[in-house]
This record gives structure tokens, C-alpha cells and sequence, in this order.
């Protein structure tokens, strides 16, 4: 079974530009997560989604971030403008349930999006 | 509020030595979930167990076990007979049981584990 893919793994870009990451979620999982993991610093969830339908975005700045997943299958998450203090690796994971169906569902990450602003 | 805290920054061993990560996290909840996940160089998070708070029963599992101690609110991660690939950055995790709670993910800072030939 595939597993959780994600593009670009490498990002450079200078401040106050745009830049967009893809996720590829297991197939057949509900659930999608985007996470941000600053150096020497654990994950911290940005935006969850069921199938097309945001679930919790209370993390995500949304004065430049935006994320969607508008066939309930893969998701892109956008930066708009960058800042430095943005640098840092977007985890995408996806579950197989939906909140509320299981309580628990274990979380399935890709390897990551590696991005540099400068 | 939920908090881990694993105060290990770095741990540096040589290998076949047993190594520790220790993990201390505090919550409100009455039930809860712990996790510890391993992130080796190629950046995925890799799974490593869960536990539940109701279950104080500590685990093993090949060279791992896990001391899940509620008195002390701790989950430390032991690897016996260390492995050059057990080298990666290891978290400690706690989320919730409930409704929406439980997807919902608290990392530590994880711990840097070198393995020296």
C-alpha cells in the first residue's frame, strides 16, 4: 500500500513570496492533517480536515496561510506572502476515520516538505 | 492545557548500550492517550505505540519497552541493546479521548538518539 506522498520535499524561497505543498493522502483515508515542524521542535497541527470539510483550523494563521481539499482526496496548503519565521518542515498525514466514529485513529505521516524562506 | 516535555535534548551512546528517553506530560483529562513516535533521518514519522491512560501496564516489544508510571505522570522509552538504525529523533505524544480531542496530537521536542558504531 502506497503510503502518504508529498511534493516538493525541498523548498527555497525569499520572503514576502508565495509557495504551495501537495499531499497524496492513503487512499481511502477520511482524515488529512497538515502540520508544521520548526527545528528542534515537535509537529504542531495546523488544519485537519474529514473527507472536504475543515474539522479544526484554530492553529493556522490564516492571514497567510490557506489550505483545502476540495475533492476530499489530496490538499494543498499555501503561503502567502512567506515570512521567515515560516521556515520549517510541512508534514502532511492522513487517518482512516472520521472524528466521532473512532475515537482513534492512527495517524499516518508523509515525508515531509522541507521549506527555507530567506 | 496539555503539555509534554522531554528534557533530553541529546543523548549520545555507543552501541549495544540500553538508553532511556524520558517523557513527563501533564493534562487535565482523566483519559488520555500517549504516544511515541521515531523520526529517522528521512524526516516520516514512524509509529511506535500507543497507550491508553486506563492501561498502566508497561510494554515490550523486541528490544523496546515503555514504563507508562500515572503517579509520576510519565512514559519513558527504553531501547535495549542499542542499534546504529535506532538513530532518530524520538517524540513523546498526548492527545485526547474524546469526540474531536482524540486526533488532536500534542508533541514533545523530542529527543536526539545518536547510536556510535
Amino acid at each position: 500500500e502506497a503510503g502518504v506522498a508529498q511534493s516538493p520535499r525541498y523548498k527555497i524561497i525569499e520572503k514576502r513570496q508565495s509557495v504551495a505543498f501537495w499531499c497524496n493522502p492513503i487512499s481511502g483515508h477520511a482524515t488529512l492533517y497538515w502540520y508544521q515542524q520548526i527545528l528542534g521542535q515537535g509537529p504542531k497541527l495546523l488544519i485537519q480536515f474529514q473527507n472536504n470539510g475543515v474539522v479544526d483550523d484554530s492553529q493556522l494563521p490564516k492571514d497567510r496561510f490557506s489550505a483545502e481539499r476540495l475533492k476530499g482526496v489530496d490538499s494543498t496548503l499555501k503561503i502567502q506572502p512567506a515570512k521567515l519565521e515560516d521556515s520549517a518542515v510541512y508534514l502532511c498525514a492522513s487517518s482512516p476515520g472520521t472524528s466521532g466514529v473512532h475515537l482513534y485513529n492512527e495517524q499516518f505521516f508523509g515525508p515531509g516538505t522541507r521549506l527555507t524562506v530567506l | 492545557a496539555q503539555k509534554v516535555t522531554q528534557a533530553q535534548t541529546e543523548i549520545s551512546v555507543v552501541e549495544k548500550e540500553d538508553v532511556t528517553l524520558d517523557c513527563v506530560y501533564e493534562t487535565r483529562d482523566t483519559t488520555y492517550y500517549l504516544f511515541w513516535y521515531k523520526q529517522p533521518p528521512s524526516g516520516e514519522l514512524v509509529f511506535l505505540i500507543r497507550r491508553n491512560s486506563f492501561d498502566e501496564q508497561n510494554e515490550i516489544s523486541g528490544r523496546y519497552s515503555w514504563n507508562f508510571q500515572k503517579s509520576t505522570s510519565s512514559f519513558n522509552f527504553t531501547i535495549t541493546a542499542s542499534q546504529v538504525v535506532d538513530s532518530a529523533v524520538y517524540f513523546c505524544a498526548l492527545s485526547g479521548t474524546g469526540y474531536s480531542s482524540a486526533s488532536k496530537i500534542i508533541f514533545g521536542s523530542g529527543t536526539r538518539l545518536s547510536i556510535r558504531p
